[in-house]
């Protein structure tokens, strides 16, 4: 299986700081999401990466932004946290073609804005 | 825009009873995937249905999809504890670089 971690596991931060979650993938897979997770809403996209400085906007990107410099690593920063922002995210990899398995997922990043 | 809808949110049952977890979706789709999430983990995935008909079985589970009537079914036989999770099913359609849509889950609590 493919090696994908997640940092920081939990953070609490304060109402209007910067903050950035970093996701990393060891198998060089060309796609990369950034999902948040929300009760009552199950997952929802907030941004996508198909390649090296290739990203985005999902269905919920305000707020965000991502980077991606290298294959490996896929960036999410909330430009100035809002409580609306508290939240599970997950990132995800996936190869292209996906015809036997679906994402692999990270272990996700607990992060409360107060 | 793609919308899934699963139904139940919220599923109790007996250990051995049997029991189907409903996923539609609104617009043609290339792949559905069905998703387990264990509580404060993370997702794994299940089964990926690329065609009408097609049907996936893994021990307890059998997903199976119409894309005709745009539906997948998880069916639950002879419920054990161990199934209890929350379900997802996800959906992609053609040339979304990926993209899956995900419906808002069920989750299943099976109670001896």
């Amino acid at each position: 299986d493919a090696g994908i971690t997640q940092s920081p596991r939990h953070k609490v931060t304060e109402t209007g700081t910067p903050v950035t979650l970093r996701c990393h993938q060891t198998e060089n897979h060309r796609y990369m999401y950034w999902y948040r997770q929300d009760p009552g809403h199950g997952l929802r996209l907030i941004h996508y990466s198909y390649g090296v400085k290739d990203t985005d906007k999902g269905e919920v990107s305000d707020g965000y932004s991502v980077s991606r410099s290298k294959t490996e690593d896929f960036l999410l920063t909330l430009e100035s946290a809002t409580s609306s922002q508290t939240s599970v995210y997950f990132c995800a990899i996936s190869t292209r073609a996906r015809n036997n398995y679906g994402y692999t997922f990270g272990s996700g990043t607990r992060l409360t804005v107060v | 825009e793609l919308k899934v809808e699963q139904n139940p949110l919220f599923l109790s049952m007996q250990e051995g009873k049997n029991y189907t977890i409903y996923c539609n979706y609104s617009t043609t789709s290339d792949r559905l995937y069905w998703y387990r999430q264990d509580p404060g983990k993370s997702l794994e995935s299940l089964f990926v249905l690329l065609s009408n008909g097609a049907v996936k079985q893994e021990g307890r589970l059998m997903a199976s999809l119409d894309t005709k009537a745009r539906l997948s079914t998880l069916h639950i036989t002879a419920a054990v504890h161990d199934l209890s999770a929350t379900y997802f099913c996800a959906v992609d359609i053609r040339d979304s670089a990926g993209k899956s849509t995900f419906g808002d889950g069920t989750t299943l609590t099976v109670k001896p």
